[in-house]
């Protein structure tokens, strides 16, 4: 199973976000986006398609119909400056990650 | 709040074998809610999974991977580990151990801080 992100998404502060994450009938499994800003381990966003785990603010947000997953970040500021990397299960037991984006605040 | 602490030698002779543990703050190896695994990052590169192990003690290893990795779990040291032989300078990565939360759908959450293993002689 493949995952394709586009490998960059570059936008003003105050601008919305949305970064797309294709996958075949992805709309039937269950998506997971993380960010990594340089030098720092991954940190989950946004898990199962739309939901977000405390602590992460509410201009984080997911949907996921058809062949696509979008994270969609609203007033987007300099500390979103990340790569951000979607991810599913395939067979129940292996993971797969996206090729992830690089969101550039201009 | 939970915290994943990799360690291991940071380099690594070609052909032999890598081995890197992950310790846990709390008792999360010990509850069914959780699963465990290991992605690792070469440079300037994007993620890639290496491995799963369940609660029940099964394990998933990614295809490629397969013949050389082993993920084991010990909760009386709450401490997870990885064995990967035969490496390469291929094998150079940022290596991370996170928590599968499967409540939250299977998500990885948290990750360790990783550790940079560098195959070279």
């Amino acid at each position: 199973y493949v995952l394709t992100q586009p490998p960059s998404v570059s936008l003003a502060p105050g601008q919305t976000a949305r970064m797309t994450c294709g996958g075949r009938n992805i709309e039937s499994k269950s998506v997971h986006w993380y960010q990594q800003k340089p030098g720092r381990a991954p940190v989950l966003v946004v898990f199962d398609d739309s939901d977000r785990p405390s602590g992460i603010p509410d201009r984080f947000s997911g949907s996921n119909s058809g062949n696509t997953a979008t994270l969609t970040i609203s007033r987007v500021e300099a500390g979103d400056e990340a790569d951000y990397y979607c991810q599913v299960w395939d067979s129940d037991s292996d993971v797969v990650f996206g090729g992830g984006t690089r969101l550039t605040v201009l | 709040q939970l915290q994943l602490q990799e360690s291991g030698p940071g380099l690594v002779q070609p052909s032999e074998t890598l081995s890197l543990t992950c310790s846990v703050s709390d008792d999360s190896l010990s509850k069914n809610r959780y699963y465990w695994g290991w992605i690792r990052q070469p440079p300037g590169k994007g993620l890639e999974w290496i491995g799963n192990i369940y609660y029940n003690g099964n394990t998933y290893y990614k295809a490629s991977l397969k013949s050389r990795v082993t993920v084991s779990v010990d909760t009386s040291m709450k401490q997870l580990s990885l064995k990967l032989t035969s490496v390469t300078a291929a094998d150079t990565a940022v290596y991370y151990c996170v928590r599968i939360v499967v409540p939250a759908a299977m998500s990885f959450d948290p990750w360790g801080q990783g550790t940079q293993v560098t195959v070279s002689s």
